[in-house]
């Protein structure tokens, strides 16, 4: 299975735009790319997903690299409420289930 | 809103009983998995199922079993429960393919 790569953690100040980074160097041509982020004390939820074109939700941004061996989580105004851990993780189209490994993801700390 | 719920937020068993944990979606998703969630290790796929009466091992299988009886419950077993089994557990369901996973609020389970 494709493996992801991210920083342990990263901090930013409040309001200000985040960019957490995702390596996926192994990806295949059906690996769909997701970002999911988790709060203290709760399940991870869904920030994020895409193929190839750079995609844009309520959330948050997502940047995809041509040769789609990175992305990139835009978070353009961080708040104190962004502050998670974000999880970028590949899932496979290719197959029924859509096997969904998670790796360390990235600690935010945001700053006031 | 999807919904997906976990039996027991919390449950504390004593080494080798029988544990069972079991997780229901509302949203006829076919997809489900459970995931172990341990300080400084990230989430871990444990197993996942794509239909009912199916299912495919994760990476760490050892020591748990699953059980689908129903498109919308997904239980984990732990046959004989150890003192290292004692972690987070996350369920989570999705369509198939490559859509959003949604996640339980977790179980945690200490063993004693």
């Amino acid at each position: 299975d494709a493996k992801t790569t991210q920083p342990n953690s990263m901090e930013s100040n409040e309001e200000e735009p985040v960019h957490l980074p995702c390596n996926h160097s192994t990806i295949s041509g059906t690996d769909y790319i997701h970002w999911y982020r988790q709060l203290p004390s709760q399940g991870p939820e869904y920030v994020i997903h895409g193929l190839t074109s750079n995609v844009n939700n309520r959330m948050a941004s997502l940047a995809i690299a041509e040769d789609r061996k990175s992305s990139t989580l835009i978070l353009h105004r961080a708040t104190l409420r962004d502050a998670a851990v974000y999880y970028c993780i590949l899932r496979d189209n290719n197959t029924n289930a859509g096997k969904s490994t998670f790796g360390d993801g990235t600690t935010l700390t945001v700053k006031p | 809103d999807v919904k997906v719920t976990q039996s027991s937020r919390y449950l504390v068993k004593r080494t080798g009983e029988k544990v069972f944990l079991e997780c229901v979606q509302d949203m006829d998703h076919e997809n489900m998995f459970w995931y172990r969630q341990d300080p400084g290790l990230g989430l871990r796929l444990i197993y996942f199922s794509y239909d009912v009466k199916m299912k495919e091992k994760g990476d760490i299988p050892e020591g748990y079993s699953v059980s689908r009886e129903k498109k919308e419950r997904f239980s984990l077993i732990l046959e004989s429960a150890s003192t290292n089994q004692t972690s987070m557990y996350l369920c989570a369901s999705g369509i198939r393919g490559t859509g959003e996973l949604f996640f339980g609020e977790g179980s945690r389970l200490t063993v004693l």
